[in-house]
């Protein structure tokens, strides 16, 4: 069954530095998702791609948050300032029929 | 505003029991809802999508059903294992979402299932 991977699994970043966190969506899927989820509290919505654009973004996703898909095949979030209050499980879906969600990067920002 | 509730917020049971799980949500207009499995620390599993015009759908021990109308959802688990022990998730997608059909998500039930 087809899959989205994502990597790291885990990382643990200083507060005010760069991270980019990697999916590898499902090849024919058109629309990618990122979602994240602070421990606790519901999963949320951050932005959605479609085209190589992206199609809707919530207020969460400031300026400090980018995506894109560089090379056709892995899309990317790039945090460009990390916060302590970005700490979160990130996950990268695609969808089909329905979702298919990655395994998740859980980021600690220390 | 879409809103998703889920109860109870966590449940422990004993091997064997058959349960449910509940969801409901406050805008009736959707277009689809789907259930996922979450274990602790772990990535979102995909368990059971009912499209808006569908009453129920099941896969193996698990069924879930929708009631559009009254904004409800419940996911059954017959003869409960302890390898059912996870958060559930309901989630759904409103009908006025465009192509983009963002998730909007309750917090979860945490089941427990005891040998």
């Amino acid at each position: 069954e087809p899959e989205v991977t994502q990597t790291p699994s885990h990382q643990v970043t200083q507060m005010g530095q760069e991270v980019i966190l990697r999916c590898v969506p499902i090849s024919n899927h058109l629309y990618f998702y990122w979602y994240r989820q602070i421990l606790g509290q519901k999963v949320e919505f951050l932005v959605s791609f479609y085209n190589n654009e992206i199609s809707e973004k919530s207020e969460i996703f400031d300026d400090q948050f980018s995506v894109e898909r560089p090379d056709g095949s892995n899309f990317t979030l790039k945090i460009r300032s990390t916060k302590l209050e970005d700490s979160a499980m990130y996950f990268c879906a695609t969808t089909g029929y329905g979702y298919t969600f990655g395994s998740g990067t859980r980021l600690t920002v220390v | 505003k879409q809103e998703v509730t889920q109860i109870p917020a966590a449940l422990s049971v004993p091997e064997g029991e058959n349960l449910v799980l509940n969801c409901s949500f406050t805008d009736s207009a959707i277009y689809n809802l789907q259930w996922f499995r979450q274990d602790p620390g772990k990535g979102l599993t995909s368990l059971l999508l009912i499209q808006s015009s569908q009453r129920e759908q099941t896969s193996g021990r698990l069924n879930a059903s929708l009631d559009k109308s009254s904004g409800r959802s419940t996911l059954y688990i017959a003869a409960s294992q302890p390898g059912d022990s996870a958060t559930y998730l309901c989630a759904v997608i409103s009908s006025d979402a465009g192509n983009n059909r963002k998730l909007i998500w309750g917090l979860g039930t945490s089941l427990a299932v005891n040998p």
